[in-house]
């Protein structure tokens, strides 16, 4: 079956200082993946994604994220975290075999940024 | 593009009452989707439609649960007889076309307490 985990339920970073979210997914086929972000009480806003071709991703906000298929991995980055960053941050995965282009959702990692 | 709009915003109902749910998707797109998110999770896949059909339910979906989506355009989710466990906040998503690789867009939520 698929699953997405996010190991880093909470994370803190000083403003300025880079970023680094960890996404693993298990999945047998070539995944399609995604992150998404989510300001409290809103929803889900998409940061990138990736389906083929140049592993690393450019996203909007500054983000960008490497798929690694030997590693299972699609890390989100951002080089210099504003405080305006804050909030939750979902990784996804979608499959041609799933049906209507479902999404698996990870369960989140927080982001908190320190002034 | 205006957006995926969810309505209400927020619904406190006793358990035991029937509520209902609103989406109205991003205007060309002919994919709909319906997830529900608690608190500290991502979100859960509940149901899919394309234009009118209901192509897949998740085991999550109770017979309690019911999803609609008349003419393939603004879509429903009645939950009868509420339970304090169905107490989640309920995501609308759209998308474009019959392709896995159109990303999902999301609204902003419907917040559901059940007393």
């Amino acid at each position: 079956a698929q699953s997405v985990t996010q190991p880093d339920i909470h994370i803190t970073v000083s403003e300025g200082a880079s970023l680094e979210l960890r996404c693993n997914y298990s999945y047998g086929a070539t995944p399609y993946l995604f992150w998404y972000v989510q300001s409290p009480g809103q929803g889900l806003q998409l940061l990138l994604k990736y389906f083929s071709g140049d592993t690393l991703v450019q996203g909007i906000k500054g983000f960008e994220a490497e798929f690694k298929r030997s590693q299972s991995s699609f890390n989100l980055r951002k080089p210099s975290v504003h405080w305006s960053d804050a909030a939750e941050y979902f990784c996804a995965v979608g499959s041609f075999y799933n049906q209507g282009g479902k999404l698996i959702f990870g369960q989140g990692t927080e982001l908190s940024v320190k002034p | 593009d205006t957006g995926v709009s969810q309505n209400p915003r927020h619904k406190i109902t006793k358990r035991g009452q029937n509520v209902t749910f609103r989406c109205d998707p991003i205007s060309e797109h002919n994919r709909l989707y319906w997830y529900r998110q608690t608190l500290g999770q991502g979100p859960e896949f509940l149901t899919y439609f394309q234009n009118e059909a209901q192509l897949e339910k998740s085991r999550l979906l109770s017979d309690r649960f019911s999803a609609e989506r008349p003419k393939g355009s603004f879509s429903t989710l009645e939950i009868q007889r509420t339970e304090q466990g169905d107490s989640a906040m309920y995501l609308c998503a759209s998308a474009w076309g019959s392709g896995y690789n159109s990303p999902l867009h999301f609204g902003n939520g419907t917040r559901l307490t059940v007393t």
